[in-house]
């Protein structure tokens, strides 16, 4: 039980571009879906976090503009990184949660290279 | 959420026990500790947490000492599949965990 599903896992795509990435929770209902980003040889930075069906909450010095998030239900909740540039290629990896004092449970990460 | 401290890492032999040591010595009583991995170029794996009593699950066993202000966390049988980064973390009732840099475990065969 307790599987997040991250689609995609790999993405190439061009300098501009905006790219979406879906992180959904198929077995059970997250209350809160939590948004982290890894660079290489460093460890995960959260970035966001996300409620159904309200405003996610950014951490200091990540651009709400610039990484859209939309938790539309229960089970899914997307991340829109805008406007993509190479500085923004890095592994991006998502979680959810029941609730409580339950433990987050983690996708398998996208892997996002701005060209 | 406070803070912890962990080795930067380990070597353990496979078919042995791997004993993860963790302090947290600002734990306040209201922190729970959860341990997380992360095998490379994946998603962290939840592993087991505890508040206070000793705790066991088909993954590890974790040991809080009566203090709280450190813990064990056990890998029975360490097989090649456990080399990983192991993260200690005290989470307070925001629920946001925080990534140190955790222990690089490797299991030798």
């Amino acid at each position: 039980g307790a599987v997040v599903s991250q689609h995609p896992s790999w993405v190439i795509c061009k300098s501009g571009t905006s790219v979406k990435i879906e992180c959904r929770s198929l077995d059970f209902q997250a209350t809160t879906m939590f948004w982290y980003r890894q660079f290489p040889k460093q460890s995960l930075m959260l970035m966001a976090t996300s409620n159904e069906g309200s405003k996610a909450t950014y951490e200091q010095g990540v651009e709400k503009d610039k990484f859209l998030i939309n938790h539309a239900s229960l089970t899914l909740s997307t991340l829109t990184v805008t406007s993509a540039h190479p500085e923004d290629s890095s592994f991006y990896i998502c979680s959810a949660r029941v609730g409580g004092h339950q433990p987050q449970h983690f996708g398998d990460g996208t892997r996002l290279s701005i060209l | 959420d406070a803070k912890t401290t962990q080795p930067t890492s380990m070597d353990c032999a496979e078919g042995r026990a791997a004993n993860l040591p963790c302090n947290h010595s600002t734990i306040s009583g209201n922190e729970y500790v959860y341990w997380y991995r992360q095998i490379h170029s994946q998603g962290p794996q939840y592993i087991i947490h505890g508040l206070k009593n000793n705790e066991t699950n088909e993954m590890a066993s974790l040991i809080i000492t009566e203090d709280r202000k450190s813990s064990t966390l056990i890998l029975p049988h360490a097989t090649l599949r456990d080399t990983a980064v192991y993260y200690c973390i005290a989470l307070k009732g925001d629920y946001k965990l925080s990534f140190g840099a955790g222990t690089t475990v490797t299991v030798r065969a």
